[in-house]
């Protein structure tokens, strides 16, 4: 069955960094785009960014352009989102999620708890 | 930036009809999908493509998209559907994605 597993989350000061990842199994990773959502304590949801099957596309949300980078090791079935210069806001469980050629986000991790504070 | 407009809340007696709307400019090019998220658990699709239902969704969750509007519609909802339901769709490009605020769904 289609696990995704999000990992690396944690506490972390305001303009530092950290990556996330996400393994994926029971499906051929590299044949499905892959997202980042993520979702602020008691708030909606947040889309953050997607790349290509391939790794040759991606598109992020304007709040993060420029910070975070996403990419994706098709080898060893994982995603990452590189965060840099972190700010409050982004305090938020972070969830991977795999989408259809077609476009649609069909399945989702459990989320990883990142949290930006001094 | 893109954006997708749902209202805060709908409530519903068990057994009644619940309607969700999401609304947004792009709409009417682009396809929409619903998805039901349970306190401190990861959402779940339960429409997508407009009106299409995922395998193990039940028949009461339907979908529909007119113009700029799309629609949830839960016929005969059941308590176990208080949620909160997110609709999800992309911008004109169709390269960056959008979700709208979430409609916390209310069945007493």
């Amino acid at each position: 069955q289609v696990q995704l597993v999000e990992s690396g989350g944690g506490v972390v000061q305001p303009g530092r960094s950290l990556r996330l990842s996400c393994a994926a199994s029971g499906f051929t990773f590299s044949s499905y785009a892959m997202h980042w959502v993520r979702q602020a304590p008691g708030k909606g949801l947040e889309w953050v960014a997607v790349i290509w099957y391939d790794g040759t596309d991606k598109y992020y949300a304007d709040s993060v352009k420029g910070r975070f980078t996403i990419s994706r090791d098709n080898s060893r079935n994982t995603l990452y989102l590189q965060m840099n210069s972190l700010r409050a806001e982004d305090t938020a469980v972070y969830y991977c999620a795999r989408a259809m050629y077609t476009g649609t986000i069909d399945y989702w991790g459990q989320g990883t708890l990142v949290s930006v504070s001094s | 930036s893109y954006e997708l407009t749902q209202p805060p809340s709908v409530s519903v007696s068990p057994g009644q009809t619940a309607r969700i709307t999401c609304s947004g400019d792009a709409l009417p090019k682009r396809y929409s999908y619903w998805y039901q998220q349970k306190s401190g658990q990861a959402p779940v699709l339960v429409i997508y493509e407009d009106s299409k239902r995922p395998s193990g969704i039940p028949e009461r969750f339907s979908g529909s998209s007119s113009g700029a509007m799309a629609t949830l519609t839960i016929s005969g909802a059941q308590v176990e559907d208080e949620a909160d339901y997110y609709c999800y769709s992309t911008d004109s490009s169709g390269n960056h994605g959008v979700f709208g605020g979430g409609t916390k769904l209310t069945v007493l």
